[in-house]
C-alpha cells in the first residue's frame, strides 16, 4: 500500500535491551524524520535525514541512532532502552528542504520500556 | 531558533458550538506555520498552512486560521464543532525542512 508505514506499532522491552522501530514510506520523499511524543511536549525531533546516507541529528538525539542505506527506509534503533524513552514514536516524510512541504505521518509506534 | 506556544492545554466545547484554538509562534523570519490534528490512535494529518498572502487561511474540515503578525499567533478556529472534531491539534512552525511542534491542545466534544 502507498504511504508511510510503521512497524512494529506496540513494543515492550526491558532497560538495556537494543530495539529498532521501522519506517517505510512508498513516495520516494528525500527527507525522513523521527520524532517521540510526550505528554507535555508536543513532538520533539530526534533524527532526520536528508537523503540515504545523509543524517542528522534532532533536539532529542542521545540514546538513539538512525541510519539510511535506502530512500524508502528509516529505521530507528535505540542501542540500550531505559525507561525514559517510554514514549510514542513517529515517523514522517516530506519530499523538499522547503519548510512549507507537508510532512507525512506514520500511525506511531507505542514503546515501553520496563 | 523557532518555538511555538499553546496556552490552552485541554479545551471543552459543547457541539454546535464555535472552537478557537491559540498558537502563539517565536521565529526571526517569516514562519512557515501549520495546524496539525491528531485523532486517538493515529497519526498527525495536517488541516492547514500558511506562509505568505491572504492572512485567513481555510483548510479541511472546516478549520481556518488567521495569522496575526503583530501577535505572533496563527489561531485555529471553527464555526461548529462535530463531534469527530474531539481530538489534539497542534500548532507548528516551519524552518527549512523541520518542523517545531507546541506542546498541543485536547479538544473535548459534549453532546
Amino acid at each position: 500500500d502507498a504511504g508511510i508505514t510503521q512497524s512494529p506499532r506496540y513494543k515492550i522491552t526491558e532497560t538495556g535491551r537494543q530495539v529498532t522501530l521501522m519506517c517505510h514510506q512508498t513516495w520516494s520523499h528525500s527527507y525522513m524524520f523521527w520524532y517521540r511524543q510526550d505528554l507535555g511536549h508536543g513532538l520533539r525531533l530526534i533524527y532526520y535525514s536528508a537523503a540515504a546516507d545523509i543524517t542528522d541529528k534532532g533536539e532529542v538525539p542521545d540514546g538513539y541512532v538512525v541510519s539510511r542505506s535506502k530512500t524508502e527506509n528509516f529505521p530507528l534503533t535505540l542501542e540500550s532502552a531505559t525507561r525514559s524513552q517510554t514514549s510514542v514514536y513517529f515517523c514522517a516524510s516530506t519530499p523538499g528542504a522547503s519548510g512549507y512541504n507537508e510532512q507525512f505521518f506514520g500511525p506511531g509506534t507505542r514503546l515501553t520500556v520496563l | 531558533a523557532q518555538s511555538v506556544t499553546q496556552p490552552d492545554i485541554h479545551i471543552t466545547v459543547s457541539e454546535g458550538a464555535s472552537l478557537e484554538l491559540r498558537c502563539n509562534y517565536s521565529y526571526g523570519a517569516t514562519p512557515y506555520l501549520f495546524w496539525y490534528v491528531q485523532s486517538p490512535g493515529q497519526g498527525l494529518q495536517l488541516l492547514l498552512k500558511y506562509f505568505s498572502g491572504d492572512t485567513l487561511v481555510q483548510g479541511i474540515k472546516g478549520f481556518e486560521a488567521e495569522f496575526k503578525r503583530s501577535q505572533s499567533s496563527f489561531n485555529l478556529r471553527k464555526p461548529s464543532v462535530h463531534w469527530s472534531d474531539a481530538a489534539e491539534y497542534f500548532c507548528a512552525v516551519g524552518a527549512d525542512y523541520k518542523l517545531s511542534f507546541g506542546a498541543g491542545t485536547t479538544v473535548t466534544v459534549r453532546a
